[in-house]
């Protein structure tokens, strides 16, 4: 079974500029969540969605948003890039995010690095 | 401000030891417990859980131990290979699998 992919894997942007990230969940697994992870702050939880609708949100800015496709995969977005948002942007899947022994399987991360 | 970053502890542990990484957790309602393993260029990969009515669980050369009077899990890995190399972190997470990760341990395997 293939796992958690991401795409693109590199991005370099400019301040002020947007970027959308993709991410691909495991076949079957309904639920993707969305980390930040920098060497400041460590691994940070942005948003979660489960059949298109975001369930949950961590505390970020609303320049960060996403969105969830019928078929599960998801798209993150960051607008008006700055450059503390350099970071690994990691995607991770589950079957439904809700019971607690439903293991989060994460991907490779997209590496944005913003000048 | 900038902020600082983030001095993750580091475990020297040599080819063949044991090791033993701890983690203190925040919430005491938190009922799910995981630890991942990162290499470098790479996602968090899951290598173990354990629950919180649980104080021992065992896998393949890992195991896990949990203190909940003391709010501290520990993950100890058996004779150390070259492959074990990588940031270990625990998380923590509450009913709706939000994840709530520790700051990570680097533990370098020495041959």
């Amino acid at each position: 079974k293939a796992g958690v992919t991401q795409t693109p894997r590199y991005l370099i942007k400019t301040r002020g500029q947007q970027v959308t990230l993709s991410c691909s969940p495991i076949s079957g697994h309904r639920s993707v969540s969305w980390y930040q992870q920098t060497p400041g702050q460590g691994l940070q939880f942005l948003f979660e969605y489960f059949s298109e609708t975001q369930r949950n949100k961590g505390n970020f800015p609303g320049r960060f948003s996403g969105r969830q496709f019928s078929n599960s995969r998801s798209e993150m977005n960051v607008s008006t890039l700055e450059l503390g948002d350099s970071a690994l942007y990691l995607c991770a899947s589950s079957f439904t995010g809700t019971r607690l022994t439903d293991t989060q399987y994460f991907g490779p991360g997209t590496r944005l690095t913003v000048l | 401000g900038e902020s600082v970053g983030l001095h993750l502890p580091t475990l020297s542990v040599q080819e063949g030891d044991n090791s033993i990484i701890n983690c203190a957790y925040s919430n005491s309602a938190s009922d799910y417990f995981i630890w991942y393993k990162q290499e470098s260029g790479k996602g968090p990969q899951f290598i173990i859980d354990i629950r919180s009515n649980m104080d021992k669980r065992q896998g393949q050369r890992v195991t896990v131990l949990l203190n909940k009077t003391v709010k501290h899990l520990s993950l100890q890995i058996a004779a150390t290979q070259p492959g074990d190399s990588a940031v270990y972190f625990c998380a923590e997470t509450d009913s709706w699998g939000k994840l709530q990760f520790g700051a990570g341990t680097q533990v370098v395997v020495t041959p």
